[in-house]
């Protein structure tokens, strides 16, 4: 157990729908990652918050946005769904600004229909 | 863009042989890691090396950083069915991102 909470564990959801996926961090940490994995390009990188802020964007899809809130936990908001977006989304935390040690959450297994 | 290709992609082996799997890149790191997952969980980080040419051991598992910083490999001796997983590796490059490995996934077969 990393320590790192995602919500829900599974989701379903049909085309062109929105859905919000949940992730508390480990106690202390204070960045939290989100990443997708998918069969066809593997772990990709999304997006980082540190204590509240945006640091850092990696593929992230204009359809996809994030946040972090004051008890740091994070949420990311996936909207106008299509088939491929389907993947797994993890959750990984840090205590630095850096993702030299990052643990990770079990992941959100997203499929859409 | 960095990319960071493993090598192989999929290994079957048996309980007790060797292997060794590849990470390597044109790119630069000031650091790489090695990651270990299993089915239905997120990636568990197994090591971090900085240094080129740095050797860290854990166990049975061997992780080798390479002199220009570019590739690194993971040799395990004597595997075991518990050693069977995907295993990643990442870079962080100077822009302090983390780019992933396309993957090896090993299979251990008792």
């Amino acid at each position: 157990d990393s320590g790192v909470t995602q919500t829900p564990k599974h989701l379903i959801t049909a085309t062109g729908q929105r859905v919000t996926l949940r992730c508390s961090p480990r106690s202390g940490d204070l960045s939290v990652y989100w990443y997708q994995q998918s069969l066809d390009q593997g772990l990709q990188f999304l997006i980082q918050y540190y204590n509240g802020e945006e640091r850092a964007k990696g593929n992230i899809l204009e359809r996809f946005s994030a946040q972090q809130f004051p008890d740091l936990h994070s949420e990311l908001n996936l909207s106008s769904l299509e088939l491929g977006d389907s993947a797994l989304y993890f959750c990984a935390s840090s205590v630095a600004d850096s993702p030299y040690e990052q643990y990770f959450g079990p992941g959100t297994r997203l499929t859409v229909t | 863009t960095q990319l960071l290709e493993q090598s192989p992609q999929f290994l079957s082996i048996q309980e007790g042989e060797n292997l060794t799997v590849y990470c390597n890149s044109s790119s630069v790191f000031s650091s790489l890691q090695w990651y270990r997952q299993e089915p239905g969980e997120g990636p568990v980080l197994l090591v971090t090396v900085v240094t080129g040419g740095e050797v860290k051991k854990l166990k049975r598992l061997t992780f080798q950083f390479g002199d220009a910083r570019k590739d690194s490999s993971l040799h395990i001796t004597a595997a075991q069915p518990g050693d069977t997983g995907l295993y990643l590796c990442a870079g962080k490059g100077g822009n302090e991102k983390l780019t992933f490995g396309t993957g090896t996934r090993l299979t251990i077969i008792p």
